[in-house]
């Protein structure tokens, strides 16, 4: 079956770059049309896409976000990797990965890990 | 940038009650890049509907989307205790790329 599992750090200080893995299984990134993509959200607000990366290696990124974001793809261990870089309190989150099977809509999720910014 | 705008922002009802709910765009959307997910607290989202009115796997039959162009509904027939969450709307944009939520509708317990 589908799963994706997000691992980091829960606790950041501002100015620092954040480094997020999802690692999953039942799926290969390397499948024609496969994608996925991070997503987060602050307590108690809604859902904000982040990026995505592709089969083929095509990144996509939040336009309001790109400068601060990296996403890139360790096939070989089933993994995508998210940087955000000069994290701030309000960047304070869950952040989840999620897959993308067609390209418009996100069938699995991760648990999600909280990712708080404070100094 | 499309904007997704969901009403109400919360639907007070009763178990057994319907449920309708409505997400509408800032410009056209097309049908097939229109989602509906439910969130319900310390969980990720599961998606429920996705091209506006298919139902995603395992989804209960209670559940269904409709609409098109800029107004889109979720129906819930018969709310279950289960259904009480949040849940969103989201679309996909193709050019540039990018995937837009709602800000949610929360169906609670009257």
């Amino acid at each position: 079956q589908v799963t994706l599992k997000e691992s980091g750090p829960a606790l950041v200080k501002p100015t620092q770059t954040l480094t997020l893995t999802c690692t999953f299984s039942g799926f290969s990134l390397t499948t024609n049309g496969m994608r996925v993509s991070w997503i987060r959200q602050p307590p108690g607000k809604a859902l904000e896409w982040l990026a995505r990366i592709d089969w083929d290696d095509d990144k996509f990124y939040n336009t309001s976000l790109n400068t601060r974001l990296t996403i890139s793809k360790d096939t070989s261990k089933n993994q995508v990797v998210l940087t955000m870089t000069n994290m701030d309190p309000v960047d304070t989150a869950t952040y989840y990965c999620a897959r993308i099977p067609t390209g418009t809509y996100f069938d699995f999720w991760g648990q999600g890990a909280l990712v708080t910014v404070s100094s | 940038e499309i904007v997704l705008t969901q009403s109400p922002g919360t639907l007070s009802l009763s178990p057994g009650e319907r449920a309708t709910l409505s997400c509408r765009a800032s410009q056209s959307v097309s049908s097939s890049y229109l989602a509906w997910y439910q969130q319900k607290p310390g969980q990720a989202p599961r998606l429920l509907i996705y091209g506006a009115s298919s139902r995603a796997t395992g989804i209960p039959d209670r559940f269904s989307g409709s609409g098109s162009g800029t107004d889109f509904t979720l129906t819930i027939s018969r709310l279950e205790p289960e259904d009480f969450a949040v849940y969103y709307c989201q679309q996909y944009g193709s050019s540039p790329r990018t995937y837009t939520f709602g800000q949610g509708t929360k169906v609670e317990i009257k």
